[in-house]
């Protein structure tokens, strides 16, 4: 069974940081694209990252270009979220999601979220 | 951007009842588009991918259409279970954007 379960959700400061951790299980971590996609209180969805398989490949919104960071780690099975200058609008709740086996940007899988709250 | 549009924004509906949902892109995106079912406090399922794919394990009384620019969703058969938010997503390019949501309440 897929499972991914995030970690390191939280309150910080604005201007602070933050790192989420994504833990996936059930599939060939290696062989998937990742992403993380947020969705603020009472709000809809939006894409925030994703990394290629190897690690190579990152893209990101516009919104977070310089702040956030995705890597992984495909030797301990681990995608991580770097969210630094966090702001009061980056308050959301952060889905890790993993990409299909064809589209890279189509996730067929989605962990249960962490609240990351940025508020002083 | 491509910005997705969602119609309705929210749609009533009883047990029984079909439905069927829009979403329209800002520019031609093939069939790069995927829906999605949310319920309160829950992670988005993944439904369809490819305009029309059901993903696996999803009931086949939800079926999407279209290409291009203008996709439907249609839900047959209304359940007690099936009501939930439903957001589009294209993944034709970056950044990847979802549609606003559309609320279907009993």
């Amino acid at each position: 069974e897929v499972q991914l379960v995030e970690s390191g959700g939280g309150l910080v400061q604005p201007g602070g940081s933050l790192r989420l951790s994504c833990a996936p299980s059930g599939f060939s971590f290696s062989n998937h694209w990742m992403g993380w996609v947020r969705q603020a209180p009472g709000k809809g969805l939006e894409w925030v990252a994703n990394i290629k398989k190897d690690g190579n490949e990152r893209n990101y919104v516009d919104s977070v270009k310089g702040r956030f960071t995705i890597s992984r780690d495909n030797a301990k099975k681990s995608l991580f979220l770097q969210m630094n200058t966090l702001r009061a609008e980056d308050t959301a709740v952060y889905y890790c999601a993993r990409a299909s086996a064809t589209y890279v940007s189509f996730y067929d899988y989605w962990g249960q979220g962490a609240l990351v709250t940025v508020s002083s | 951007d491509i910005q997705m549009t969602q119609s309705p924004s929210s749609l009533s509906a009883a047990v029984g009842d079909r439905v069927t949902i829009t979403c329209r892109a800002s520019q031609g995106i093939n069939n790069y588009l995927a829906w999605f079912q949310q319920k309160p406090g829950k992670a988005p399922k993944s439904l369809i991918y490819g305009a029309s794919s059901l993903q696996s394990g999803v009931p086949s009384k939800f079926s999407g259409s279209g290409s291009g620019t203008d996709f439907t969703l249609t839900i047959s058969s209304l359940q007690p279970e099936d009501f939930a938010t439903y957001y589009c997503q294209q993944y034709k390019s970056y950044p990847i954007t979802f549609g606003q949501g559309t609320r279907l309440e009993i």
